[in-house]
């Protein structure tokens, strides 16, 4: 068991470009979440995973934000057009089911500039 | 929509106890964590407690439950430098999927 791993740990990117985070989950964990932190602040729910399902999205995930999970294993994050305000902490979670604990990856950050 | 809050900065010294409160508003919350995060790092998994119980005791931690004021507190026992740290309480409601994190309160342990 290696944990939750995130791919890149930082990203440094201009407005108005994409970028895409991959998070590989624990093996065998279906539930997989994504967060955003923002600097002094707690994190905050995105969206989540089961199996290769979305099956909830929070209102802070706009329209420019999408993400997958095409086999069920690993995630990616992408963000479409980034702003400014998009500079944060982004964090993977998972777990092996609906009441299980959430186990969380390093995050990557990103800087929008 | 629910609601956590944490105080933002404890000081204590070396060995002395540290208690981290926290207030939440979710009635229906059925899991309550602890989450520690050392500067940029993700978060680390302390210890949880379901809402039926009120007290749950692992080594050094304590995490107390007062389900009708909707507290919290973790108590660490024998404080040390490397406990320095972000500690997040975090709650899930009874649908079951996102965590609600309080926005951290910054531990800071002095030799």
């Amino acid at each position: 068991d290696t944990g939750v791993s995130q791919n890149p740990r930082h990203k440094i990117t201009k407005r108005g470009q994409n970028v895409t985070f991959r998070c590989d989950p624990i093996s065998e964990h279906n539930r997989l979440y994504w967060y955003r932190q923002t600097l002094g602040q707690g994190p905050e729910f995105l969206t989540y995973f089961q199996n290769e399902a979305q099956l909830e999205k929070s209102r802070l995930l706009s329209d420019r934000f999408s993400a997958e999970r095409p086999k069920g294993s690993f995630s990616t994050l992408e963000i479409q057009r980034t702003e400014q305000g998009d500079s944060a902490m982004y964090l993977c979670a998972s777990s092996k089911g609906l009441k299980e604990t959430q186990y969380f990856g390093p995050g990557t950050r990103l800087l929008v500039l | 929509g629910e609601d956590v809050e944490q105080s933002l900065f404890l000081s204590v010294r070396e060995g002395d106890s540290s208690v981290i409160n926290c207030t939440y508003t979710d009635s229906s919350s059925t899991y309550l964590y602890w989450y520690k995060q050392e500067p940029g790092a993700g978060l680390q998994l302390l210890t949880y407690i379901f809402s039926n119980m009120d007290m749950k005791q692992d080594q050094r931690l304590t995490v107390l439950l007062n389900k009708k004021d909707k507290h919290l507190s973790l108590r660490i026992a024998d404080t040390q430098t490397g406990d320095s740290a972000i500690y997040f309480c975090a709650e899930r409601g009874n649908a079951g999927n996102m965590l609600t994190f309080g926005g951290g309160t910054r531990l800071m342990v002095k030799p």
